[in-house]
């Protein structure tokens, strides 16, 4: 089945710790892009990446770094740099000539 | 800077009853606007997605309208059924490349 895989479901961050979540998609989508979602607010775009090794910063990219080494992957690091970094982490992709992104299921990250 | 609301922040209806969910936007130069829907801990799924030349997008049961010169649109379930209750959010593309614009969402509830 095509689609997108964030993993993992959950995870735990210490203080201090840089922590990477997975985004991988086969639907052989050019874009894809980072959101955070907070309770109560919309999503908010932290990267996005049009083409592989190549990146850009969206709206609350501090604390997060990114890289695109494969077209299929898109791994986003929170380092210990973001200091409030709970929230639900939600990866999707879309075609270049299409206007439909497709989401992941998302992670939710959590600080111990 | 383009802001999307949606108000109200939840509502309960019974089973039935047609909903109607709000979706008002700041800047009337759209390139599309989408509606999703968010289960609980879950991704998003594009429900519609309405060209900036359109006024409207149906789908079953699902009808979404946009007024670009009043910046709303306006999302409409018929006969709402307890497998509706979700959290229904909308977005605008406000470019060409994909950069979405996230309302904070609805949160419905539909009451057997």
């Amino acid at each position: 089945d095509g689609g997108i895989t964030q993993s993992p479901k959950y995870l735990f961050r210490k203080e201090g710790q840089n922590v990477t979540l997975s985004c991988e998609q086969n639907l052989n989508h050019d874009a894809m892009y980072w959101y955070r979602q907070d309770p109560g607010q919309g999503l908010r775009l932290i990267y996005y990446s049009q083409i592989v090794n190549d990146f850009q910063k969206g709206d609350i990219a501090e604390g997060y770094s990114v890289s695109r080494e494969k077209k299929e992957s898109f791994p986003l690091t929170v380092t210990s740099a973001q200091k409030n970094p709970t929230a639900f982490y939600l990866c999707a992709s879309s075609r270049r000539d299409e206007n439909i992104q497709y989401f992941g299921a998302g992670t939710r990250l959590s600080v111990l | 800077k383009q802001e999307v609301t949606q108000i109200p922040a939840a509502l309960s209806v019974p089973e039935g009853e047609n909903l109607v969910l709000n979706c008002s936007f700041t800047d009337s130069a759209i390139y599309n606007l989408q509606w999703f829907r968010q289960d609980p801990g879950k991704g998003l799924t594009s429900l519609l997605l309405i060209q900036s030349s359109q006024r409207e997008q149906t789908s079953g049961r699902l009808n979404a309208s946009l007024d670009k010169s009043s910046g709303r649109s306006t999302l409409y379930i018929a006969a709402s059924q307890p497998g509706d209750s979700a959290t229904y959010l909308c977005a605008d593309k406000t470019d060409s490349w994909g950069k979405l614009q996230f309302g904070a969402g609805t949160q419905v509830v539909v009451t057997p």
